[in-house]
């Protein structure tokens, strides 16, 4: 029973660029989430999301950030024209429901 | 015994005694508590969860307890192992809440020595 799976691990954009950041979740969650997180702190949580509607994006940056969940495939976390404060380990997860949030390993993202 | 480092505390335990990390919850109306263990490179696991209508729940050498009136939660770890050596962080969460978001602690580090 496959877990939480974010790809890329590792993803390496130059300022300006965009970022793509895909999450499945686990078989039968239909609850997505996304966080961020920077070395040393606790995650910050950035959106919420059912299949393809979005139910609370309250932690999200308001310009270059966007997250989808479609009816088929993957949830997508959007950056467009990347900075370097975008720099981060942005994490996924997944519940059913109501239960607990279960979490993939991560994309790190580096800007040059 | 515990410090604080350069950002996050550090709890330093002998292989084989007890452990005990503590956490500060910020909101009153939170009914729902997680703690996580978090690796180097890796995402949160999953440990143990408990509602607010309960004060303490056991798992496999883990224990939560949880005091709402301080709102004050902690986690014990039993016979620590060099295994459990992680970042532990609580989260907090309203389930009635249609965000359903969880707010997370500022984390412990825990390093065991053999």
């Amino acid at each position: 029973n496959a877990g939480v799976m974010q790809n890329p691990r590792h993803l390496v954009r130059r300022r300006g660029q965009e970022a793509r950041l895909r999450c499945s979740p686990m078989k039968g969650h239909s609850h997505v989430y996304w966080y961020r997180q920077l070395p040393e702190e606790g995650l910050k949580f950035m959106v919420y999301l059912q299949k393809e509607n979005i139910i609370d994006e309250s932690g999200m940056p308001k310009e270059r950030f966007s997250a989808e969940f479609p009816k088929e495939g993957p949830s997508i976390l959007r950056i467009q024209q990347v900075v370097r404060g975008d720099s981060a380990a942005y994490f996924c997860a997944s519940s059913p429901d109501r239960g607990p949030q279960h979490f993939g390993d991560g994309t790190r993202l580096s800007i040059l | 015994g515990e410090s604080v480092g350069l950002h996050l505390p550090t709890l330093s335990v002998q292989e084989g005694d007890n452990s005990i990390i503590n956490c500060a919850y910020s909101n009153s109306a939170s009914d729902y508590f997680i703690w996580y263990k978090q690796e180097s490179g890796k995402g949160p696991q999953f440990i143990i969860d408990i509602r607010s209508n309960m004060d303490k729940r056991q798992g496999q050498r883990v224990t939560v307890l949880l005091n709402k009136t301080v709102k004050h939660l902690s986690l014990q770890i039993a016979a620590t192992q060099p295994g459990d050596s992680a970042v532990y962080f609580c989260a907090e969460n309203i389930e009635g809440d249609a965000g359903n978001m969880l707010t997370f602690g500022g984390g412990t580090r825990l390093m065991v020595k053999p």
